[in-house]
């Protein structure tokens, strides 16, 4: 499995608060990706990194913002969650010789 | 925008049937395209990239194939078996940027 952790796997929160979710890996990869998973929607992208530093918005960006300091870790933020966003966070990584695509196991994120 | 489809959302076969899944989607120019599973609860699992250079893959029992100029992508699943029930989705990687573009996905069923 290729090394990729997210952390916490599980999070209730009130709305209005912030949140921060976190994506590990370590394969070294170039591209970071952040999704959502919604029953009836799919997977749909929130932010991706094309590198240190280099982020852009995904369709569902509004209300999230992402950093990416390190090769090895992405972060997406929640400013001042709302309920609409309770959904399951996936992070991806992907690399440039490689292009295949990795998911890691997911945050279940609820927002009260 | 592109936009991938997989019809049906959900098929119930029995043990043993050979099965095709089908993926398709708006915009040919892709550099890839990747079939993944999905248990429940659980992240996604890769099952084969093909490149867009490429015609099909084969692992096991799965076969993918492509073909751009028509917007699709099959996966075949030889014998089905019970271990085999899950959601499958397809996604694009998308030719111009980084962006990978997922189907809804099909949750298959397989009988014993």
């Amino acid at each position: 499995d290729a090394g990729i952790t997210q952390s916490p796997r599980h999070k209730v929160t009130e709305t209005g608060t912030p949140v921060t979710l976190r994506c590990h890996q370590t394969e070294n990869h170039r591209y970071m990706y952040w999704y959502r998973q919604d029953p009836g929607h799919g997977l749909r992208l929130i932010h991706y990194s094309y590198g240190v530093k280099d982020t852009d918005k995904g369709e569902v960006s509004d209300g999230y913002s992402v950093s990416r300091s390190k090769t090895e870790d992405f972060l997406l933020t929640l400013e001042s969650a709302t309920s609409s966003q309770t959904s399951v966070y996936f992070c991806a990584i992907r690399g440039v010789l490689r292009p295949e695509a990795f998911f890691g196991q997911g945050t279940r994120l609820t927002v009260v | 925008k592109q936009e991938v489809t997989q019809i049906p959302a959900a098929l119930s076969v029995p043990e043993g049937e050979n099965l095709v899944l089908n993926c398709s989607f708006t915009d040919s120019a892709i550099y890839n395209l990747q079939w993944f599973r999905q248990d429940p609860g659980k992240g996604l699992t890769s099952l084969l990239l093909i490149q867009s250079s490429q015609r099909e893959q084969t692992s096991g029992r799965l076969n993918a194939s492509l073909d751009k100029s028509s917007g699709r992508s099959t996966l075949y699943i030889a014998a089905s078996q019970p271990g085999d029930s899950a959601t499958y989705l397809c996604a694009v990687g998308q030719g111009g940027s980084e962006k990978l573009v997922f189907g809804k996905g099909m949750k298959l069923t397989v009988n014993p």
